[in-house]
Protein backbone atom coordinates (compact mmCIF):
# COMPACT_ATOMS: atom_id res chain seq x y z
CA UNK A 1 0.00 0.00 0.00
CA UNK A 2 1.48 3.27 -1.14
CA UNK A 3 0.14 6.72 -1.38
CA UNK A 4 -1.85 7.48 2.31
CA UNK A 5 -3.52 10.90 1.80
CA UNK A 6 -5.13 12.83 4.31
CA UNK A 7 -7.23 16.18 3.71
CA UNK A 8 -7.29 18.44 4.81
CA UNK A 9 -3.50 19.17 6.43
CA UNK A 10 -5.05 21.45 9.30
CA UNK A 11 -7.87 23.11 10.26
CA UNK A 12 -9.22 24.91 12.77
CA UNK A 13 -12.98 25.29 13.85
CA UNK A 14 -15.00 27.06 16.72
CA UNK A 15 -15.94 24.76 19.86
CA UNK A 16 -18.79 23.35 18.89
CA UNK A 17 -18.88 23.06 15.42
CA UNK A 18 -18.96 19.36 13.36
CA UNK A 19 -16.16 18.79 11.50
CA UNK A 20 -14.74 15.79 9.16
CA UNK A 21 -11.52 14.76 7.19
CA UNK A 22 -10.77 12.40 4.81
CA UNK A 23 -8.17 9.45 4.41
CA UNK A 24 -7.51 8.31 0.95
CA UNK A 25 -5.66 4.70 -0.05
CA UNK A 26 -5.02 2.65 -2.80
CA UNK A 27 -7.84 -0.22 -2.13
CA UNK A 28 -5.74 -3.05 -3.74
CA UNK A 29 -3.86 -4.66 -1.03
CA UNK A 30 -5.88 -3.46 1.80
CA UNK A 31 -7.01 -5.72 5.05
CA UNK A 32 -7.82 -3.28 7.81
CA UNK A 33 -8.11 0.81 8.50
CA UNK A 34 -6.76 2.55 11.90
CA UNK A 35 -7.60 5.60 13.10
CA UNK A 36 -5.20 7.09 15.18
CA UNK A 37 -5.66 10.20 17.98
CA UNK A 38 -2.16 12.07 18.74
CA UNK A 39 -2.11 14.49 21.18
CA UNK A 40 0.49 17.11 21.78
CA UNK A 41 3.54 15.54 24.27
CA UNK A 42 1.74 12.21 24.23
CA UNK A 43 1.12 8.82 22.81
CA UNK A 44 -0.75 8.21 19.68
CA UNK A 45 -4.15 6.57 20.61
CA UNK A 46 -6.07 4.44 18.66
CA UNK A 47 -10.16 5.53 18.30
CA UNK A 48 -10.99 2.79 15.34
CA UNK A 49 -10.01 -0.10 13.57
CA UNK A 50 -12.24 -0.92 10.78
CA UNK A 51 -12.18 -3.69 7.95
CA UNK A 52 -15.66 -4.00 6.40
CA UNK A 53 -16.73 -2.12 3.35
CA UNK A 54 -19.51 -0.27 5.12
CA UNK A 55 -18.32 -0.34 8.20
CA UNK A 56 -19.11 2.11 10.39
CA UNK A 57 -17.83 2.80 14.28
CA UNK A 58 -18.46 5.45 17.11
CA UNK A 59 -16.93 6.12 19.79
CA UNK A 60 -18.78 9.52 21.96
CA UNK A 61 -18.82 12.14 19.93
CA UNK A 62 -16.47 10.84 16.78
CA UNK A 63 -17.44 8.51 14.44
CA UNK A 64 -15.85 6.73 10.90
CA UNK A 65 -16.79 4.80 8.20
CA UNK A 66 -15.29 3.04 5.74
CA UNK A 67 -15.52 2.51 1.76
CA UNK A 68 -12.67 -0.25 0.81
CA UNK A 69 -14.21 -0.63 -3.00
CA UNK A 70 -13.13 3.59 -3.42
CA UNK A 71 -10.19 3.62 -1.31
CA UNK A 72 -11.26 6.40 1.42
CA UNK A 73 -12.32 6.84 5.33
CA UNK A 74 -14.07 9.72 6.94
CA UNK A 75 -13.53 10.43 10.11
CA UNK A 76 -16.36 13.31 11.75
CA UNK A 77 -15.96 14.60 15.60
CA UNK A 78 -19.61 16.07 16.27
CA UNK A 79 -20.00 19.09 18.62
CA UNK A 80 -15.73 19.57 18.49
CA UNK A 81 -14.34 20.41 21.92
CA UNK A 82 -10.93 22.02 23.07
CA UNK A 83 -9.95 18.28 24.10
CA UNK A 84 -10.45 17.22 20.26
CA UNK A 85 -7.45 19.28 19.42
CA UNK A 86 -5.21 16.91 18.14
CA UNK A 87 -3.05 14.99 14.63
CA UNK A 88 -5.48 12.67 13.56
CA UNK A 89 -3.63 9.49 11.79
CA UNK A 90 -4.81 6.93 9.48
CA UNK A 91 -3.13 3.74 8.56
CA UNK A 92 -4.53 1.40 6.49
CA UNK A 93 -3.07 -1.98 6.76
CA UNK A 94 -2.46 -4.81 4.72
CA UNK A 95 -2.39 -7.99 5.69
CA UNK A 96 1.84 -8.74 6.23
CA UNK A 97 3.86 -6.37 8.14
CA UNK A 98 5.35 -4.81 5.10
CA UNK A 99 2.54 -2.96 4.64
CA UNK A 100 2.08 -0.84 7.43
CA UNK A 101 1.95 2.97 6.08
CA UNK A 102 0.53 5.65 8.22
CA UNK A 103 -1.10 9.01 6.59
CA UNK A 104 0.81 12.30 7.13
CA UNK A 105 -1.98 13.55 9.20
CA UNK A 106 -4.66 15.78 9.65
CA UNK A 107 -4.07 18.58 12.69
CA UNK A 108 -7.10 19.76 14.01
CA UNK A 109 -7.26 22.91 16.87
CA UNK A 110 -10.61 23.69 18.15
CA UNK A 111 -10.87 27.54 19.22
CA UNK A 112 -12.48 27.67 22.39
CA UNK B 1 3.44 0.47 35.56
CA UNK B 2 0.71 -0.05 32.55
CA UNK B 3 0.73 0.55 29.16
CA UNK B 4 4.34 0.86 27.12
CA UNK B 5 6.85 2.48 28.65
CA UNK B 6 10.06 4.13 27.20
CA UNK B 7 13.30 5.04 28.11
CA UNK B 8 15.08 7.64 28.02
CA UNK B 9 12.64 10.33 27.03
CA UNK B 10 15.11 12.80 25.74
CA UNK B 11 18.51 11.53 24.12
CA UNK B 12 21.71 13.68 22.99
CA UNK B 13 24.38 11.69 21.39
CA UNK B 14 27.16 12.43 19.35
CA UNK B 15 27.98 10.82 15.85
CA UNK B 16 30.37 8.46 17.15
CA UNK B 17 28.59 6.95 20.31
CA UNK B 18 26.84 3.96 21.13
CA UNK B 19 23.58 4.33 23.37
CA UNK B 20 20.38 2.14 23.40
CA UNK B 21 16.52 2.93 23.40
CA UNK B 22 14.43 0.70 25.98
CA UNK B 23 10.99 -0.62 24.98
CA UNK B 24 9.17 -2.12 27.71
CA UNK B 25 4.89 -3.44 27.10
CA UNK B 26 3.20 -5.01 30.22
CA UNK B 27 0.00 -5.22 28.03
CA UNK B 28 0.91 -9.65 27.04
CA UNK B 29 1.11 -8.37 23.63
CA UNK B 30 2.58 -10.76 21.15
CA UNK B 31 4.11 -8.38 18.39
CA UNK B 32 6.16 -5.24 18.99
CA UNK B 33 7.35 -2.41 16.76
CA UNK B 34 10.03 0.86 16.30
CA UNK B 35 8.68 3.66 14.28
CA UNK B 36 10.30 6.99 13.44
CA UNK B 37 9.12 9.63 13.11
CA UNK B 38 11.35 12.85 11.16
CA UNK B 39 9.72 16.39 11.33
CA UNK B 40 7.07 17.02 8.77
CA UNK B 41 7.29 13.32 7.50
CA UNK B 42 4.67 10.31 8.12
CA UNK B 43 5.06 7.85 11.13
CA UNK B 44 7.42 5.34 9.59
CA UNK B 45 7.95 2.17 10.46
CA UNK B 46 11.37 0.58 10.69
CA UNK B 47 10.75 -2.91 12.62
CA UNK B 48 8.48 -5.50 13.60
CA UNK B 49 9.04 -8.64 15.94
CA UNK B 50 6.29 -11.04 16.37
CA UNK B 51 6.27 -13.58 19.18
CA UNK B 52 10.17 -12.59 19.76
CA UNK B 53 11.04 -12.92 16.04
CA UNK B 54 12.00 -10.01 13.99
CA UNK B 55 9.36 -10.25 10.99
CA UNK B 56 9.77 -6.83 9.18
CA UNK B 57 13.01 -4.58 8.53
CA UNK B 58 11.69 -1.74 6.54
CA UNK B 59 15.49 -0.86 4.96
CA UNK B 60 16.35 0.46 8.03
CA UNK B 61 20.20 1.31 8.10
CA UNK B 62 22.27 -0.88 9.62
CA UNK B 63 23.20 1.82 12.11
CA UNK B 64 20.42 1.06 13.60
CA UNK B 65 19.99 -2.30 15.68
CA UNK B 66 17.00 -4.18 17.19
CA UNK B 67 16.99 -6.54 19.81
CA UNK B 68 13.76 -8.44 21.53
CA UNK B 69 14.92 -10.61 24.29
CA UNK B 70 11.58 -11.63 25.50
CA UNK B 71 7.96 -10.73 24.94
CA UNK B 72 7.89 -7.70 27.00
CA UNK B 73 11.51 -6.28 26.24
CA UNK B 74 12.55 -4.01 22.87
CA UNK B 75 15.64 -2.29 22.37
CA UNK B 76 16.94 -0.16 19.66
CA UNK B 77 20.82 0.29 19.55
CA UNK B 78 22.49 3.19 17.73
CA UNK B 79 25.98 2.91 16.96
CA UNK B 80 27.73 5.68 14.51
CA UNK B 81 24.66 8.03 13.85
CA UNK B 82 23.76 10.86 11.58
CA UNK B 83 22.35 14.20 12.43
CA UNK B 84 19.47 13.16 10.21
CA UNK B 85 18.27 10.47 12.11
CA UNK B 86 17.67 13.02 14.41
CA UNK B 87 13.69 12.26 15.45
CA UNK B 88 11.20 11.01 17.70
CA UNK B 89 11.25 7.28 18.08
CA UNK B 90 8.60 5.48 19.42
CA UNK B 91 7.94 2.08 20.08
CA UNK B 92 4.43 0.08 19.89
CA UNK B 93 3.11 -3.52 20.63
CA UNK B 94 -0.23 -5.23 19.33
CA UNK B 95 -1.89 -8.50 19.64
CA UNK B 96 -1.45 -9.76 16.15
CA UNK B 97 -2.64 -13.25 14.90
CA UNK B 98 -5.47 -14.07 12.55
CA UNK B 99 -7.73 -11.53 12.36
CA UNK B 100 -4.67 -9.38 11.06
CA UNK B 101 -2.27 -6.09 12.42
CA UNK B 102 -4.07 -5.15 15.94
CA UNK B 103 -4.16 -1.93 16.99
CA UNK B 104 -1.01 -0.22 18.15
CA UNK B 105 -0.40 0.87 21.78
CA UNK B 106 2.03 2.85 21.47
CA UNK B 107 4.76 4.69 24.23
CA UNK B 108 5.53 8.22 24.72
CA UNK B 109 8.52 7.79 22.79
CA UNK B 110 11.97 8.80 22.63
CA UNK B 111 13.12 12.22 21.64
CA UNK B 112 16.49 12.06 19.62
CA UNK B 113 19.24 14.36 19.03
CA UNK B 114 22.53 13.74 16.64
CA UNK B 115 25.20 16.48 17.20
Amino acid sequence: ILNVEQSPQSLHVQEGDSTNFTCSFPSSNFYALHWYRWETAKSPEALFVMTLNGDEKKKGRISATLNTKEGYSYLYIKGSQPEDSATYLCAPFGESYDKVIFGPGTSLSVIP
Amino acid sequence: ETGVTQTPRHLVMGMTNKKSLKCEQHLGHNAMYWYKQSAKKPLELMFVYSLEERVENNSVPSRFSPECPNSSHLFLHLHTLQPEDSALYLCASSQDGTGGIGEQYFGPGTRLTVT
